[in-house]
């Protein structure tokens, strides 16, 4: 069935460091694909998102790009800040009626000045 | 415009007991998805539905159901309750279910469950 696979963390970086969170997914047909993001205590919320290969998505200077090749969205960032700590958790839809989102493990994500 | 309003925000119950978690969606939104959160198995589908039907449903036991009524609000229970389902349950609204198309899921602030 359809999966998605993300970095193991906790990813620590100093404040303005870049920042490449890895995932690759396996899907029949042509996903969708999504960067979702949460802060303690809170819900998911939408980061970004791409619908069909090659297009970038790009949000508050974070970017992931859709590569059917190798079948990856790995998401980055320029200059990452404190107020990024977060997880981040990679997502596919497969696009069908009735079928959910799909969701990598997450990756926490700790930012220091 | 309003998010999605999960009720209560915190629960602490007994095991055997069972429990009800509410969801309201965004207005307008027809499709409310449940999930489950944890440490060890990330998020995982419980169900979703759409216009009262439950259209699709994830690996869980009998003890996890739902339903949807007719103004899109969904209710989800879970009878018998064990150590191992304290979590925190996440609901998402959409236009249409599972992010077709790149269709964004709203999501809850989610309701913390623990049993003791």
């Amino acid at each position: 069935g359809d999966s998605v696979t993300q970095m193991e963390g906790p990813v620590t970086l100093s404040e303005e460091a870049f920042l490449t969170i890895n995932c690759t997914y396996t899907a029949t047909g042509y996903p969708s694909l999504f960067w979702y993001v949460q802060y303690p205590g809170e819900g998911l919320q939408l980061l970004l998102k791409a619908t069909k290969a090659d297009d970038k998505g790009s949000n508050k200077g974070f970017e992931a790009t859709y590569r059917k090749e190798t079948t990856s969205f790995h998401l980055e960032k320029g200059s990452v800040q404190v107020s990024d700590s977060a997880v981040y958790f990679c997502a596919l839809s497969p696009n069908q009626a009735g079928t959910a989102l799909i969701f990598g493990k997450g990756t926490t994500l700790s930012v220091s000045s | 415009k309003a998010g999605v309003t999960q009720t209560p925000r915190y629960l602490i119950k007994t095991r055997g007991q069972q429990v009800t978690l509410s969801c309201s969606p965004i207005s307008g939104h027809r499709s409310v998805s449940w999930y489950q959160q944890t440490p060890g198995q990330g998020l995982q589908f419980l169900f979703e539905y759409f216009s009262e039907t439950q259209r699709n449903k994830g690996n869980f036991p009998g003890r996890f159901s739902g339903r949807q009524f007719s103004n899109s609000r969904s209710e989800m229970n879970v009878s018998t309750l064990e150590l191992g389902d304290s979590a925190l349950y996440l609901c998402a609204s959409s236009i249409i279910s599972g992010g077709a198309g790149g269709t964004e899921a709203f999501f809850g602030q989610g309701t913390r469950l623990t049993v003791v």
